[in-house]
């Protein structure tokens, strides 16, 4: 079975700084990580993911994430963040079966951007 | 090509009821999961259906359940409806040929 961590339930941070949302996970095999963002009375809009490969992963919006496989983590960052990436972010893991990877999600963390 | 189609958007019941909710996914898409996201948690995942079979359950009571129909559309029953089955439901559109995974708005259920 998978568990995802997300350390942190509300981030607060000034408009043009950097941030950092942190995520860790454990699972006995292998696994692909995923960062979803989720705006207020929305579905989930994925932002980046992991599959394999490089572990440094572009996404949408300016945003990044870094897998680190030794210390089971995939945090989200952004080096300048906007009014309009305040939302709730969920990363998530999976396994990949046949018939579509169904996923673990994090509680998620509550990115508040503010002016 | 239109999203995931999710309906009605929102409604109420009462407990002990029962609710029909309904999602069409995108087309060629053959497969749909379901996902209850309680408010302030992350999104937990109910069924999956593939081919009109259901391929995967999470853990969730006999009170849910799933159908897929010939178009590949869906919907998810809960029945003797509680308190706690208050939640955004969502619904994910997703393609065998690359994963890829598309999730709809969701129906937001209140039960009171």
């Amino acid at each position: 079975a998978q568990s995802v961590t997300q350390l942190d339930s509300q981030v607060p941070v000034f408009e043009e700084a950097p941030v950092e949302l942190r995520c860790n996970y454990s699972s006995s095999v292998s696994v692909y990580l995923f960062w979803y963002v989720q705006y207020p009375n929305q579905g989930l809009q994925l932002l980046l993911k992991y599959l394999s490969g490089s572990t440094l992963v572009k996404g949408i919006n300016g945003f990044e994430a870094e897998f680190n496989k030794s210390q089971t983590s995939f945090h989200l960052r952004k080096p300048s963040v906007h009014i309009s990436d305040t939302a709730e972010y969920f990363c998530a893991v999976t396994r990949r079966t046949y018939y579509g990877q169904n996923f673990v999600f994090g509680p998620g963390t509550r990115l508040s951007v503010l002016p | 090509d239109a999203g995931v189609t999710q309906s009605p958007t929102h409604l109420i019941k009462t407990r002990g009821q029962q609710v029909t909710l309904r999602c069409s996914p995108i087309s060629g898409h053959k497969s749909v999961s379901w996902y209850q996201q309680v408010l302030g948690q992350g999104p937990q995942f109910i069924f999956q259906y593939y081919e009109k079979e259901e391929r995967g359950r999470g853990n969730f009571p006999d009170r849910f359940s799933a159908r897929q129909f010939p178009n590949y559309s869906s919907e998810l029953n809960v029945n003797a409806l509680l308190l706690g089955d208050s939640a955004l439901y969502l619904c994910a559109s997703i393609s065998t040929l690359n994963y890829g995974y598309t999730f709809g708005s969701g129906t937001r259920l209140t039960v009171v």
